[in-house]
This record gives C-alpha cells, sequence and structure tokens, in this order.
C-alpha cells in the first residue's frame, strides 16, 4: 500500500506571497493531520480534517487554512507569507478521526521563504 | 507549556547494547503514546504506542514501557545497531482531541559501531 505523499516536496517563495500544499493520505484513510516543525518549536500541530470537515485547529494565525476534499486529499494554504513560515510542512493520516490511532507521516514539504 | 519532554537531546550508545529514551508529560489526560523515529528532511517514521490501559508494549527489538504514577514513558531498543542512529521523539493524544498529537523535543541517538 502506497503511503501517504506530498507535493511539492521542496518550495522557496517570498515574503507576502501565498503557498499551497498538497496531501494525498494513504489509501482508505479519512483523517488528515499537518503539523510544522521548525528548529526552534519543534513538531507543532496545525489543524485535522475528517470527512472535508475541521475536527481540531492548533494555534496558528489565520494564515493557515486548509481543507479536505471527498476523497480525502487534503490542501494547505498559507496566506502573506513571512520569513519565520520556513519550515518543514508534514502531513500525516489516520484511519479515522478516534484518538487512539496511528499516524502515518509524509516526507514532507520543505517551504523556504526569502 | 510544554506538555510532553525529552531531557535528553542526544544519547550515544555501542552496536550490541541497549538504547534507552526517555519522555516525560505533564497531563494526566493523555491515553495514547506512540515513539516516531526520525531522518533529517524526511517524515517521522512510526515505531510503536502504547496505550494508558498498558504498561509494556513490544514489537521485535523495540520495547515502551509506560509508568503513569511518574508521568513517564521509555522507550527500549535492544540490541542497538547503527542503522538505529535518528532522532526519536515521543508524542501524545487523548480522546477528545482526535488527530492532535503533542510531541517532545526529540532525542538524537547515536548508536557507535
Amino acid at each position: 500500500k502506497a503511503g501517504v505523499t506530498q507535493t511539492p516536496r521542496y518550495l522557496i517563495k517570498t515574503r507576502g506571497q501565498q503557498v499551497t500544499l498538497s496531501c494525498s493520505p494513504i489509501s482508505g484513510h479519512r483523517s488528515v493531520s499537518w503539523y510544522q516543525q521548525t528548529p526552534g518549536q519543534g513538531l507543532q500541530f496545525l489543524f485535522e480534517y475528517f470527512s472535508e470537515t475541521q475536527r481540531n485547529k492548533g494555534n496558528f494565525p489565520g494564515r493557515f487554512s486548509g481543507r479536505q476534499f471527498s476523497n480525502s486529499r487534503s490542501e494547505m494554504n498559507v496566506s502573506t507569507l513571512e520569513l519565520g513560515d520556513s519550515a518543514l510542512y508534514l502531513c500525516a493520516s489516520s484511519p479515522g478521526p478516534a484518538g487512539q490511532e496511528t499516524q502515518y507521516f509524509g516526507p514532507g514539504t520543505r517551504l523556504l521563504v526569502l | 507549556d510544554q506538555q510532553v519532554k525529552q531531557n535528553s537531546p542526544s544519547l550515544s550508545v555501542q552496536e550490541g547494547r541497549i538504547s534507552i529514551l526517555n519522555c516525560d508529560y505533564t497531563n494526566s489526560m493523555f491515553d495514547y503514546f506512540l515513539w516516531y523515529k526520525k531522518y533529517p528532511a524526511e517524515g517521522p517514521t512510526f515505531l510503536i504506542s502504547i496505550s494508558s490501559i498498558k504498561d509494556k508494549n513490544e514489537d521485535g527489538r523495540f520495547t515502551v514501557f509506560l509508568n503513569k504514577s511518574a508521568k513517564h514513558l521509555s522507550l527500549h531498543i535492544v540490541p542497538s545497531q547503527p542503522g538505529d542512529s535518528a532522532v526519536y521523539f515521543c508524542a501524545a493524544n487523548y480522546d477528545n482531541q482526535g488527530g492532535k498529537l503533542i510531541f517532545g523535543q526529540g532525542t538524537e541517538l547515536s548508536v557507535k559501531p
């Protein structure tokens, strides 16, 4: 079974631009979560989607948004990029929404904001 | 407020010996714990998990121990292999938080031949 895929793998943007990242979960998985990893803050939860609905949201500004499609694929969008948004963005999928579900991560998208 | 803490940023172990990675948590509502292994510029790879109703779970060379009264969990790798060298993260969750995993800061394990 194919794993979680994320596109693009690398991205360079300038301040003020916006960016859209894509995530395809493991086949059959209906829950997708997004995380940001930076050297200073570590791995931090952004949001989770299940059945096209946002179930949970982390402590990030409204510039960070996401959505999920009927095929469980998910996108996240960051508008008005800031230098501090440079990070590795990770997507994880799990079969369902329950708390005790193992999340499987994709390879990540490395975003550099100049 | 860091709810999950890995107080050792690094650990060095000889090949064939036991590696013990530690993790402490503060939120008594956590009921599911996971360990992930991560290489630079890659996503975390799931290793092993444990529910709060258990105190031990084994999978091959990996064993996780949970001490709820101490709010402490540990990952034992026996025997350690050079390919185990990576950053290890513990993560915690509780049921009504859905997919929100809270991660520790990671411990970099180096296994020397």
